[in-house]
């Protein structure tokens, strides 16, 4: 089975804090996503990545910058945090080629900003 | 961005029923998955289907691609309690851009009565 695991279930961080999140695959998978998940607005994709070192915006990355030095390991940077980012955040992983649409997500973390 | 309408919003059945659930879009898709998602975890993939016209089951779970390749339904048969969640279609658009990229749905809220 695919493992997708993310470094914390629940955070609490002040605004202005350096926020790092950290998702771990470990099926030797290419891709690799972060998406933000609110309430009557589904789920959004930040940025994705399609190997170590490469990235792409996806439709909402300002205020996020994303670090990928090792092919299973993806990081998500909120630099200077907010309220509005506020929310519950998900990683997610896809093989290259022929079965790249399937994408496994980890279990999430909620992320809040006071 | 383009948007996946996904029907009906939520349902409330007792245990035992079948229920059935759609996404329909305007433009058309190459791929088709439905996920589902239990409170404060992270989406699971139920099912991919890659053929228009293609008909799929996972269990009690029967999917299938439109024959427009613009809408996909999921159909739950003998609804137990533990197939309450949220489920999510998702679709790969036939746009010619970003490969990697889904659409997702807003999510059908499925509550079941024991």
């Amino acid at each position: 089975d695919v493992k997708v695991t993310q470094s914390s279930r629940y955070l609490v961080k002040r605004t202005g804090e350096k926020v790092f999140l950290e998702c771990v695959q470990d099926m030797d998978h290419e891709n690799m996503f972060w998406y933000r998940q609110d309430p009557g607005l589904g789920l959004r994709l930040i940025y994705f990545s399609y190997d170590v070192k490469m990235k792409e915006k996806g439709d909402i990355p300002e205020g996020y910058s994303v670090s990928r030095e090792k092919k299973e390991r993806f990081s998500l940077i909120l630099e200077s945090a907010s309220t509005n980012q506020t929310s519950m955040y998900l990683c997610a992983s896809s093989l290259r080629g022929l079965l790249t649409y399937e994408q496994y997500f980890g279990p999430g973390t909620r992320l809040t900003v006071t | 961005g383009q948007q996946l309408n996904q029907s009906p919003q939520s349902m409330f059945i007792q245990e035992g029923e079948d229920v059935s659930m759609n996404c329909t879009s305007s433009s058309i898709f190459n791929t088709w998955l439905w996920y589902k998602q239990d409170p404060g975890e992270g989406p699971v993939l139920l099912i991919a289907l890659y053929k228009a016209g293609e008909l799929t089951s996972n269990g009690r779970l029967t999917a299938q691609f439109g024959i427009t390749r613009k809408d996909s339904f999921l159909n739950i048969s003998a609804s137990i309690p533990s197939d309450v969640g949220i489920y999510f279609c998702a679709g790969q658009l036939n746009s010619g851009g970003s490969n990697y990229k889904l659409t997702f749905g807003k999510g059908t809220l499925l509550t079941v009565n024991p």
